[in-house]
């Protein structure tokens, strides 16, 4: 069965970087689109970036463009997202979410994992 | 960006009864629109996409609609059942950045 396992979260101060990783298995990863999705703590769902099957092809959310970087190691069945100059306002919980394709053609987000908590604060 | 706008924001029924979710694109997104479940401390999982195709093991209470212009989506969930307590979302998957309704919060009496 699809399983997705995020790591990497945590407290962290305004200004400083973290790395998050998510361990899939259950399926072919290198064959699907993979995205994070974020949760700010009461509120809804905000998309953060995608990266399809293949990795030179990637979008980011204006929010986080030029600050995160989403990459994947199709060898390691793992994906990452680098998250640099965090801010308050980055506090949210991260899902690892796997998409339906391996490019973007109806498109859903049919596997999530249970996310990590990430909270910048001072 | 493509603008979500999901409604009622919550709403309140009886176990046994019907309740229809609406949510408006500001784009046609031609179909691309998904519906989400999320209940409390859990992730979110997929519903219905493509408007209207029910998800492997999704039951047949959960069913979605779209309007002829592109624009106008529902989901509607009978019979409803203590489980179905959660908060639901849209999500158009027509072309990114992919944008989320605010969320409805279903309460069962």
């Amino acid at each position: 069965q699809v399983q997705l396992v995020e790591s990497g979260g945590g407290v962290v101060q305004p200004g400083r970087s973290l790395r998050l990783s998510c361990a899939a298995s259950g399926f072919m990863f290198s064959s699907f689109g993979m995205h994070w999705v974020r949760q700010a703590p009461g509120k809804g769902l905000e998309w953060v970036a995608v990266t399809w099957y293949d990795e030179n092809w990637k979008s980011y959310a204006d929010s986080v463009k030029g600050r995160f970087t989403i990459s994947r190691d199709d060898s390691k069945n793992t994906l990452y997202l680098d998250m640099n100059r965090l801010g308050v306002e980055d506090t949210a919980v991260y899902y690892c979410v796997k998409d339906s394709h391996a490019v973007p053609d109806r498109t859903r987000f049919d596997f999530w994992g249970p996310g990590t908590l990430v909270t910048v604060a001072s | 960006d493509i603008q979500m706008t999901q409604s009622p924001s919550s709403l309140s029924a009886p176990v046994g009864d019907r309740v229809t979710i609406t949510c408006r694109t500001s784009y046609d997104v031609a179909r691309h629109l998904n519906w989400y479940q999320q209940t409390p401390g859990r992730a979110p999982k997929v519903l219905i996409y493509a408007a209207s195709t029910l998800q492997s093991g999704v039951p047949s209470r959960f069913s979605g609609g779209a309007s002829g212009s592109g624009t106008d989506f529902t989901l509607t969930i009978s019979n409803l059942q203590p489980e179905d307590s959660a908060t639901y979302f849209c999500q158009q998957s027509y072309r990114v950045p992919y944008t989320f309704g605010q969320g409805t919060k279903l309460e069962i009496k």
